[in-house]
């Protein structure tokens, strides 16, 4: 069964401070990893995609990585603003038959406090 | 371009009653998906459409029923509203394999 857990559940960093967020999946076959950032009230917004071959992308102050022979992806935030404040969400394409092909983690919420 | 909309953003219901959660997207593409999200569940497929004209189910389908309008227009719809129906509401749209784009949601009360 395809599944992508994520962790930790919850965080709490200060403001300015650093940050990595986990993501483990078993989906397959691969096709694609991507992360959403969700803020309070509002629906997700893709931070970031991750291919096969790409072992780390950077969006700004978020930086991705992805472990394909380990089935891991990270998400690292560099000087934690309170705006980061969110859930994350790690979703994890597979390229098998069906048309429907995605499975979502449970997210992470990510709080930042000055 | 205003992406993904929902209408209503808030409801109560009584239990039994029935309600229409309308989405619409002008982004041209051609799936459009309805979730669900609790605390701690996360994002849970309900019905998706991968294009104009057809329906699928998703994890979560009992108790919902779907109509793509048209390109544009996708909407969810509760027949005898459940108690264990209180939610916050999804709608997105994606071109075939690419990035969905979310709606701000509906917050639904089943009391």
């Amino acid at each position: 069964k395809n599944q992508v857990e994520q962790s930790p559940q919850s965080l709490i960093i200060l403001e300015g401070k650093n940050c990595t967020l986990q993501c483990n999946y078993t989906v397959s076959p691969f096709s694609n990893l991507r992360w959403y950032k969700q803020d309070t009230g509002r629906g997700p917004v893709s931070l970031t995609i991750m291919t096969f071959s790409e072992n780390t992308k950077s969006n700004g102050r978020y930086t991705a990585t992805l472990d394909a022979d380990t089935k891991q992806s990270s998400l690292h935030i560099t000087a934690s603003q309170l705006s980061d404040s969110a859930s994350y969400i790690c979703v994890v394409r597979h390229s098998g038959a069906g048309s429907y092909q995605l499975t979502f983690g449970k997210g992470t919420k990510l709080s930042v406090i000055p | 371009n205003a992406g993904v909309t929902q209408t209503p953003k808030f409801q109560v219901l009584k239990t039994g009653q029935s309600m229409t959660l309308q989405c619409a997207q002008d982004m041209n593409h051609n799936s459009m998906y309805w979730y669900r999200q609790d605390p701690g569940m996360g994002l849970r497929l309900i019905y998706y459409s991968a294009s104009e004209g057809t329906t699928d189910k998703g994890e979560v389908p009992n108790g919902y029923n779907v109509s793509r309008l048209n390109k544009r227009e996708f909407s969810l719809r509760l027949e005898s509203a459940a108690p264990s129906q209180t939610s916050v509401y999804f709608c997105a749209s994606s071109k075939a394999s690419d990035e969905q784009f979310f709606g701000p949601g509906t917050r639904l009360t089943v009391l």
